[in-house]
């Protein structure tokens, strides 16, 4: 069974804060993904990696940088928080090889930046 | 701008009848889509998917229906549950792209025993 786990399953953070979320898949996966989640605007991606040490921009990266040092975790970080990336934040991953891999996601991570 | 869209927030059905879930895409180039469930406090689960060489793929329950003409897909759920009461994610994606999926707004089902 693949297992996508997240560090957090709910943050309170200030604005200005730096903040990191962590996500750490099980399956030795190539592709890493990170998606926030917001009424009305469905699941949007911030940035995506096939590889450690490589990132791509999703279609929302401002604000966020990542990181994948190890081919299991990716992170998240949010170099300043500010109010408007209150939200729900997904990491996903899948196997290499093909565009239709089915992506397997972790539980979330609520954040509230205050 | 919104690739995959789902015009119906939400939707309720009763317990035992057909819910149907509808999506429309804008970028013709998409060849495989995707359908997600979601329940509240964990992540998407995959539930069925349809490549666009296919008008219909069925797995137990669920069926999708893809009509390319239309750029639009659905999601029939028969007979409906009280456990399918989740947020339904249609995605989408296209070949040499990396794996990126396009999701849609989400549409959340209520099925009233």
């Amino acid at each position: 069974d693949v297992k996508v786990t997240q560090s957090s399953r709910y943050l309170v953070k200030r604005t200005g804060e730096k903040v990191f979320l962590e996500c750490v898949q099980d399956m030795d996966h190539e592709n890493m993904f990170w998606y926030r989640q917001d009424p009305g605007l469905g699941l949007r991606l911030i940035y995506f990696s096939y590889d450690v040490k490589m990132k791509e921009k999703g279609d929302i990266p401002e604000g966020y940088s990542v990181s994948r040092e190890k081919k299991e975790r990716f992170s998240l970080i949010l170099e300043s928080a500010s109010t408007n990336q209150t939200s729900m934040y997904l990491c996903a991953s899948s196997s290499g090889g093909s565009s239709y891999n089915e992506q397997f996601f972790g539980p979330g991570t609520r954040l509230t930046v205050l | 701008d919104q690739q995959v869209k789902q015009n119906s927030p939400s939707l309720s059905v009763q317990e035992g009848r057909i819910s149907i879930l509808n999506c429309d895409y804008t970028n013709s180039m998409f060849d495989y889509f995707l359908w997600y469930k979601k329940y509240p406090a964990e992540g998407p689960t995959f539930l069925i998917s349809i490549s666009s060489i296919k008008d219909k793929n069925e797995d137990g329950r669920f069926t999708v229906f893809l009509n390319k003409s239309a750029k639009h897909l659905s999601l029939h759920i028969v007979p409906s549950q009280p456990g399918d009461s989740a947020v339904y994610f249609c995605a989408a994606t296209r070949v040499n792209t990396g794996n990126q999926f396009y999701f849609g707004t989400g549409t959340s089902l209520t099925v009233i025993p």
